[in-house]
């Protein structure tokens, strides 16, 4: 059974641009979730997709959104970029319903300057 | 308010001992505890997990005790070698609530 993957692996942008992140979750998997990892830093949750819906969100701005599409790959949009977004974007996918793993992708770099 | 906490950000031993990370939390709704293992521009790695109905689980070289009422997780790893040096997260969920993470435990093992 293939992994999680996430497009692209290395992005570069500049401020003020917008960028969009893909997830494709394990075949089955109903729920995606998206976490940012800065330097040093731990996992910040951002959301949870399950079946199409947010049923999830951390605290962070408006600016980061997302939607999961009726095959359950997820999108990430970032609006507005600024340089503090500069980090490792993961997305975990599972099943969605009780006791859970999640399984996670590659991550996405993305830089911002 | 934290409610997963590894007090230990780093850790390092000996190739061969026992590696033990630690784990705290206080929310007693947590019903699924999970590991991972991160290197550096990865996404995290699953390791091992147990359900709350579970005081121990064990798969290879990896075993994880729950201690429910000192709401205390710990992940063993023994013997430790060279690959295992990573981060560990501790991760607990319950019901459709999103996966708490820990701060993480840089874990060095010294050959």
């Amino acid at each position: 059974k293939a992994g999680v993957t996430q497009t692209p692996r290395y992005l570069i942008k500049t401020r003020g641009q917008q960028v969009t992140l893909s997830c494709s979750p394990i075949s089955g998997h109903r729920s995606v979730s998206w976490y940012q990892q800065t330097p040093g830093q731990g996992l910040q949750f951002l959301f949870e997709y399950f079946s199409e819906t947010q049923r999830n969100k951390g605290n962070f701005p408006g600016r980061f959104s997302g939607r999961q599409f009726s095959n359950s790959r997820s999108e990430m949009n970032v609006s507005t970029l600024e340089l503090g977004d500069s980090a490792l974007y993961l997305c975990a996918s599972s099943q969605g319903t009780g006791p859970d793993t999640q399984y996670f992708g590659p991550g996405t770099r993305l830089t911002v300057l | 308010d934290q409610q997963v906490k590894q007090n230990s950000p780093s850790l390092s031993v000996q190739e061969g001992r026992i590696s033990i990370l630690n784990c705290d939390y206080t929310n007693s709704m947590f019903d699924y505890f999970l590991w991972y293992k991160k290197y550096p521009a990865e996404g995290p790695t699953f390791l091992i997990s147990i359900s709350s109905i579970k005081d121990k689980n064990e798969d290879g070289r990896f075993t994880v005790f729950l201690n429910k009422s000192a709401k205390h997780l710990s992940l063993h790893i023994v013997p430790s070698q060279p690959g295992d040096s990573a981060v560990y997260f501790c991760a607990l969920h319950f019901g459709n609530e999103k996966l708490t993470f820990g701060t993480g435990t840089r874990l060095t093992i010294i050959p």
